[in-house]
């Protein structure tokens, strides 16, 4: 079966300070991944996608940028962090359809103080 | 902005008791799914109407569909303290050349008192 694993589940980090989020899917080959953000009280903002190796869609200009290095791994970071950059962050995979189910990882709770 | 909105915002109902949620959305899609978010945690997928579909049924859920008011509204039967939980719709779009987005609404909270 399929799991979609991220880490670390919370994060408190300066402002300025650099970020690294991680989300690795284990069950499946060649998925299409997704960082979406939810800030409070709000719904699902998509921020990149990634039908694959190196392909990486970014749907917001923002202070985050995404990178895929292996299959299965989709990575999340910042050079220097904002206070508007808090926020709970979701990992998500899909196979076919575009626009079918997606599946979640547990998220990370960044805070930027 | 927002495609998918839920309404109400927050409610409140006994165990037992049938939870209706509703969910407006303003283009056309191809399809609607229904996601729960149990505090703190991922979003769950519980069930994908097409728009050529009217209604769906998973266990205790019941999801209907009408794209003549572009509307959407999922049932929970009996419901259960375990059923406390945010629940969102999200649409994906109809564009033709193919979204990767799927379009989220803001969350109906739901909150099941035993």
């Amino acid at each position: 079966s399929q799991t979609i694993h991220q880490w670390p589940a919370t994060l408190v980090q300066p402002v300025g300070s650099p970020l690294s989020l991680e989300c690795t899917v284990e069950g499946t080959s060649n998925p299409n991944l997704y960082w979406y953000r939810q800030a409070a009280g709000r719904g699902l903002q998509l921020l990149f996608y990634s039908v694959g190796i190196g392909q990486i869609s970014s749907e917001v200009p923002q202070n985050l940028s995404a990178s895929r290095p292996q299959d299965r791994q989709f990575i999340l970071s910042s050079k220097k962090l904002l206070l508007s950059d808090s926020g709970f962050y979701l990992c998500a995979w899909s196979v076919g359809l575009a626009g079918g189910s997606k599946f979640f990882g547990p998220g990370t709770r960044l805070t930027v103080l | 902005s927002q495609q998918g909105e839920e309404d109400p915002q927050a409610l409140s109902i006994q165990e037992g008791e049938n939870a209706t949620m509703n969910c407006s959305y303003k283009t056309s899609i191809n399809n609607l799914q229904w996601y729960r978010q149990n505090s703190g945690r991922g979003l769950v997928h519980l069930i994908l109407i097409r728009s050529n579909e009217r209604e769906k049924h998973s266990g205790r859920l019941r999801v209907t569909l009408d794209t003549s008011k572009k509307s959407s509204s999922l049932l929970i039967t009996a419901s259960r303290a375990a059923d406390t939980a945010s629940y969102f719709c999200a649409t994906d779009g109809s564009s033709g050349a193919g979204s990767y987005q799927l379009t989220f609404g803001k969350g109906t909270k739901l909150s099941v008192i035993p």
